[in-house]
């Protein structure tokens, strides 16, 4: 069956430094990975999309790879800030169909 | 533009009742979903709609879970009887259409405690 696993439930980091989550999926051939910020008590908010012929992608201080052999992406926060501190959600999506979301992992940066 | 409504933000109730939610997607959004949340856990997909028909509800438990979406807008998700494992966020969102790349806009949630 799918599966979708993110680093750790939890990832402190020092302001300033660069935070890398990681979603590793099995059994799944996504067309596209998409990337999701949580608040507590709100909804998820769309950040990022990649497509499965695509490498990496940049929005400002946000940097997500996609290796489709390597079933992995990697989302990277530059000179995180406080204000970062969220879960942050992968999500693959197979042209719409199985839209599945990953467990999160729970960022916090600390001051 | 107006974000994707729903109510009631939250509500208790206890288990064997029954409770309805609320969704208003964004104007012009073909398609609307309903995700259920647990603590901890990234949402699950209950119900995908595709204007007024359903394209995906392969994970909800329909002895107890219905959902509709009259003239393709608003839409209603009701659990009956209600259990405590029931106990979730239930999260609509909505996205311009079904199909591969597309953004989902979720709504703030409705938090539901059984207990």
């Amino acid at each position: 069956s799918q599966k979708i696993e993110q680093n750790s439930e939890a990832l402190n980091i020092q302001e300033g430094k660069t935070a890398t989550l990681t979603c590793n999926y099995t059994n799944y051939s996504p067309a596209y990975l998409q990337w999701y910020r949580q608040d507590p008590g709100r909804g998820p908010v769309f950040l990022l999309l990649i497509r499965e012929n695509e490498k990496e992608k940049r929005k400002e201080r946000l940097k997500v790879t996609f290796d489709t052999t390597l079933k992995q992406s990697l989302f990277h926060i530059t000179a995180s800030q406080p204000a970062d501190s969220a879960t942050y959600l992968c999500a693959l999506d197979d042209y719409g169909q199985n839209f599945v979301f990953g467990p999160g992992t729970r960022l916090s940066v600390l001051p | 533009e107006a974000g994707v409504a729903q109510s009631p933000r939250y509500k208790i109730i206890e288990k064997r009742q029954s409770v309805a939610f609320w969704c208003n997607p964004i104007s012009g959004h073909a398609t609307l979903y309903w995700y259920q949340q647990i603590l901890g856990q990234g949402p699950k997909l209950l119900i995908q709609f595709q204007n007024n028909g359903v394209v995906d509800d392969s994970q909800l438990p329909k002895d107890r879970f219905s959902a509709e979406r009259l003239k393709g807008v608003d839409s209603t998700l009701k659990i009956q009887p209600a259990k405590l494992e029931d106990s979730a966020v239930y999260l609509c969102a909505s996205s311009p259409t079904t199909g591969g790349g597309n953004t989902i806009y979720f709504g703030e949630g409705s938090w539901l405690t059984v207990v």
